[in-house]
């Protein structure tokens, strides 16, 4: 089944402590992007990909790392997780930005 | 800068009345324009995209570039319309490659 996985779906941590969020797809997509869910925010970009070893800040990249090292594979990274970092963040796939966007189940992200 | 503005956070209709969703965009070039729905515990999904002219599940939307509207329209609400909406804008970034960028999103209340 062609899909957008996430890991993990929820996740609690403390302030300051490193965490990966991953997120794999297999439908061979080139375009791969991070956003995080803020109630009357929408949808906000945090980093994308256009192909491997080629990522690029999106709208709110302060406080996130990114890496494609892999086409299927695009993991998001907090260094030092602080409590504004607590969010829903989906991350999402596309053949290209102009096609269909598949989207993950969502990582629910509390940072105490 | 390119942006999507959904002018409503909230629209709540009775069933069996009619729903527009607004969507005004902005950008010079050519806009690639996409409609996204989350319905309650699910990802979002695509539920259609102006360059295929076509009614998903009754609901159409006419890309006008005079306006830089893109409004999403259904003529009759049904209680499984009850989702949020957004809108989504697809454009050709300054130094190459695209970008995909969404609106703040509408919560649609389909009521009985």
């Amino acid at each position: 089944e062609a899909q957008v996985t996430q890991n993990p779906r929820y996740l609690i941590t403390v302030t300051g402590k490193k965490l990966t969020v991953t997120c794999s797809q297999n439908m061979n997509h080139e375009y791969m992007s991070w956003y995080r869910q803020d109630p009357g925010l929408g949808l906000r970009q945090i980093y994308y990909s256009m192909n491997v070893e080629a990522t690029d800040k999106g709208d709110v990249p302060e406080g996130y790392k990114v890496s494609r090292k892999e086409k299927r594979n695009f993991p998001l990274i907090l260094e030092s997780p602080s409590p504004n970092q607590t969010s829903l963040y989906f991350c999402a796939s596309s053949l290209v930005p102009n096609t269909e966007a598949f989207f993950g189940q969502g990582t629910r992200l509390t940072v105490v | 800068a390119q942006r999507v503005t959904q002018p409503e956070k909230l629209l709540s209709v009775f069933k069996g009345a009619p729903v527009e969703l607004k969507c005004n965009y902005s950008y010079s070039g050519s806009p690639e324009l996409f409609w996204y729905v989350q319905y309650s515990r699910q990802r979002l999904q695509l539920l259609l995209r102006h360059i295929s002219r076509e009614s998903i599940k009754g609901f159409t939307a006419d890309l006008n570039k005079g306006e830089t509207s893109f409004h999403l329209k259904k003529p009759f609400a049904q209680e499984e319309d009850s989702a949020m909406y957004y809108c989504a804008l697809s454009y050709i970034l300054t130094g190459g490659g695209n970008k995909l960028t969404f609106g703040t999103g509408t919560q649609l209340k389909v009521e009985l």
